[in-house]
């Protein structure tokens, strides 16, 4: 199948700072990418839909000021966590459809700490 | 509003115990039904797509099948390496969206 890539896969900052999450479609191009969180023991939430070319589609209650997705290439998307506070630690996973969206390819996820 | 839910939460078996997960569904427009796995720290890996009830699906020790109103994933003769959750989604008609179970956390003892 696909292979979906997610950079980097832990990281640890301060309260206040910024951290940038790369997800990578590596053998398939796509114009669509899905960014999810996921606390322990609970299941995933859709946060935003990143849109190659235009403006991400983000979903009730996330801020779009916040959580900044830009996708800059078919094989490219990222989602930066600005001003991050403690409680946006979390896991976050990145996906990429495949063809027809019969197949949905999840990236690897990526362990945000934030002090 | 639309919902995925599965049951149980937890299940622990013994080695070689067969049992079913549940995934029920409420949603406006079904396009399909998918089936993931999820090792902890890790990205869920596809396992089946069903699209329409009466559809089945196998892999390995996993039959996945659909009816109108949910879906149920049969492990046969289950073995600890299999022990992870598994998580159901549902891809809706009208948005592409993919909407999430909250899992099952399957143990196999060994």
């Amino acid at each position: 199948g696909a292979v979906v890539s997610q950079h980097p896969s832990r990281v640890i900052c301060k309260s206040g700072t910024s951290v940038k999450i790369e997800c990578r479609s590596l053998d398939f191009q796509a114009t669509t990418m899905f960014w999810y969180r996921q606390f322990p023991k609970q299941s995933l939430m859709l946060m935003a839909t990143s849109n190659e070319g235009s403006k991400a589609t983000y979903e009730q209650g996330v801020e779009k000021d916040k959580f900044l997705i830009n996708h800059a290439s078919l094989t490219l998307s990222t989602l930066t966590v600005t001003s991050a506070h403690p409680e946006d630690s979390s896991f976050y996973i990145c996906s990429a459809p495949g063809l027809a969206y019969n197949e949905q390819f999840f990236g690897p996820g990526t362990r945000l700490t934030v002090l | 509003e639309d919902q995925v839910t599965q049951s149980p939460e937890a299940l622990r078996l013994q080695e070689g115990e067969s049992s079913s997960l549940n995934c029920s569904y409420t949603v406006s427009g079904l396009r399909g039904l998918f089936w993931y796995r999820q090792d902890p720290g890790k990205g869920p890996e596809f396992l089946f797509t069903l699209y329409s009830a009466g559809e089945e699906k196998e892999k390995e020790r996993l039959k996945a099948t659909l009816t109108k109103k949910e879906s149920f994933l049969h492990i046969t003769a289950p073995k600890p390496e299999d022990s992870a959750t598994y998580l159901c989604a549902v891809l809706l008609n009208r948005d592409d969206k993919i909407i999430f179970g909250k899992g099952t956390r399957l143990h196999i003892l060994p």
